[in-house]
């Protein structure tokens, strides 16, 4: 089965850190670029960062440059997000999503992670 | 920043036909591609590339786009269509490369 699940979600406190994952299955991995979105409480879809299959190209949002840092591993076909200095604007459900190879949209959604900052 | 704008809430008679815009500034010079979320679940792609539908989304749904509007539409509107839903495009140019539509409620009466 073609899917993507996500893991490493939790409760931090403000300024501490926290390591996302997710695992692949179902499909050549290494020949996708992959994404972090994100779903504050109540509020809509935010992009976070873009990962290209060979971890060449990378882009971050400005809210979260200098704070997360996304990589991969295509031998573990695993996707990760390090995310440092959390702050309680952070709180949010973390998804994993596929890049379509013809387009830039995403045609492969995880089901989510949810991180809360607080103290 | 690329701004996307859709109204907060559409509502729809079973049967009916639901259109949600999604705003942007000369947005027919991009492609526009538009999820579907249920209430706790992940999204899901329902129409991307303006007007094109994934393998197994039923061809109620349709897009178009042109001038500063993209529109989806869901004719024959069923209950299991009740769910938020999110345009996006990919804009170089922003802070955020891909952009996310404010998102629309859509209630089926």
């Amino acid at each position: 089965e073609v899917q993507l699940v996500e893991s490493g979600g939790g409760l931090v406190q403000p300024g501490g850190s926290l390591r996302l994952s997710c695992a692949a299955s179902g499909f050549t991995f290494s020949t996708y670029s992959m994404n972090w979105v994100r779903q504050a409480p109540g509020k809509g879809l935010e992009w976070v960062s873009y990962i290209s299959s060979s971890s060449s190209t990378i882009y971050y949002a400005d809210s979260v440059k200098g704070r997360f840092t996304i990589s991969r591993d295509n031998a573990k076909n695993s996707l990760y997000l390090q995310m440092n200095s959390l702050r309680a604007e952070d709180t949010a459900v973390y998804y994993c999503a596929r890049v379509a190879v013809a387009g830039w949209y995403f045609d492969l959604w995880g089901r989510g992670t949810l991180v809360t900052v607080s103290s | 920043s690329y701004v996307l704008t859709q109204p907060p809430s559409v509502s729809v008679a079973p049967g009916q036909t639901a259109r949600i815009t999604c705003g942007g500034n000369n947005i027919g010079s991009k492609s526009v591609h538009w999820y579907q979320q249920r209430p706790g679940q992940a999204p899901v792609l329902v129409v991307y590339d303006d007007s094109d539908r994934p393998s197994g989304i039923p061809e109620r749904f349709s897009g178009s786009n042109s001038g500063n509007t993209a529109t989806l539409t869901i004719s024959r509107v069923e209950a299991g269509d009740e769910a938020d839903y999110y345009c996006q495009v990919w804009d170089s140019s922003s802070d955020h490369f891909y952009v996310f539509g404010t998102g629309t409620k859509v209630t089926v009466l």
